[in-house]
């Protein structure tokens, strides 16, 4: 039984380009949440997804934008990249929207930008 | 949103030596979870644990949530539980988690 995948595991961009970082949900997940974590802190809420729509989303942002998939599967996209958008990428799923049911979190993409 | 404190900040055991790390939370919750998070970034689950008291080996948690505060004791550490320690909460009111700012945990042979 598969957890949490993401990809890529690190990925290097430069100022004012675009990226998608993507996440498969643990089997049996339909929720998708994004975070990010910077040097030193803790991950810090981006938006969840479920039901292929945004369910509630954090202080990021329009830059920051996602997708869920039929199949549950999510995309980050990050336009216009700035240099404080370096930071560890985490995809969190959980069922029904995490409502009483536990987050399980990937292993994470680390973006670099130069 | 609601507010999540830790404490301490920062801790350094011997190795075998025993902890308790703290969690505060300013509203009521429907989930609470205690992670470590090791060098490699890798967040693992330790427990969900919105109410009540759980254990899992060394380790053991209880969340008393009509005072707003959850515990996470480490037993007979090892060199391997070094890393941050977080809790996130969320409350009845939305699906946003909250995460601490963790505790960072050292622990010397």
């Amino acid at each position: 039984d598969a957890g949490v995948t993401q990809s890529p595991t690190h990925l290097i961009k430069t100022r004012g380009q675009q990226v998608t970082l993507r996440c498969s949900p643990k089997s049996g997940h339909d929720t998708v949440s994004w975070y990010q974590q910077a040097l030193g802190q803790g991950p810090q809420f981006i938006f969840q997804y479920y039901e292929e729509e945004e369910r509630q989303r954090g202080n990021f942002p329009d830059r920051f934008s996602g997708h869920q998939f039929p199949n549950y599967s999510s995309e980050l996209n990050v336009n216009a990249l700035l240099l404080g958008d370096s930071a560890l990428y985490l995809c969190a799923s959980s069922s029904g929207q995490g409502r009483g049911q536990p987050q399980h979190f990937g292993d994470g993409t680390r973006l670099s930008i130069l | 949103g609601i507010q999540v404190e830790q404490s301490p900040p920062d801790l350094i055991l011997q190795e075998g030596a025993n902890s308790t790390l703290r969690c505060n939370f300013s509203d009521s919750v429907n989930n609470l979870q205690w992670f470590h998070q090791n060098p490699w970034g890798q967040l693992i689950n330790l427990f969900y644990i919105p109410s009540g008291t759980k254990q899992n080996g060394r380790l053991s948690a209880t969340t008393v949530a009509t005072e707003r505060y959850s515990l996470l004791y480490i037993s007979s550490s090892q060199t391997t539980d070094s890393g941050v320690y977080f809790c996130a909460a969320k409350t009845n009111t939305g699906n946003q988690f909250y995460f601490g700012t963790g505790t960072s945990l050292t622990v010397i042979p």
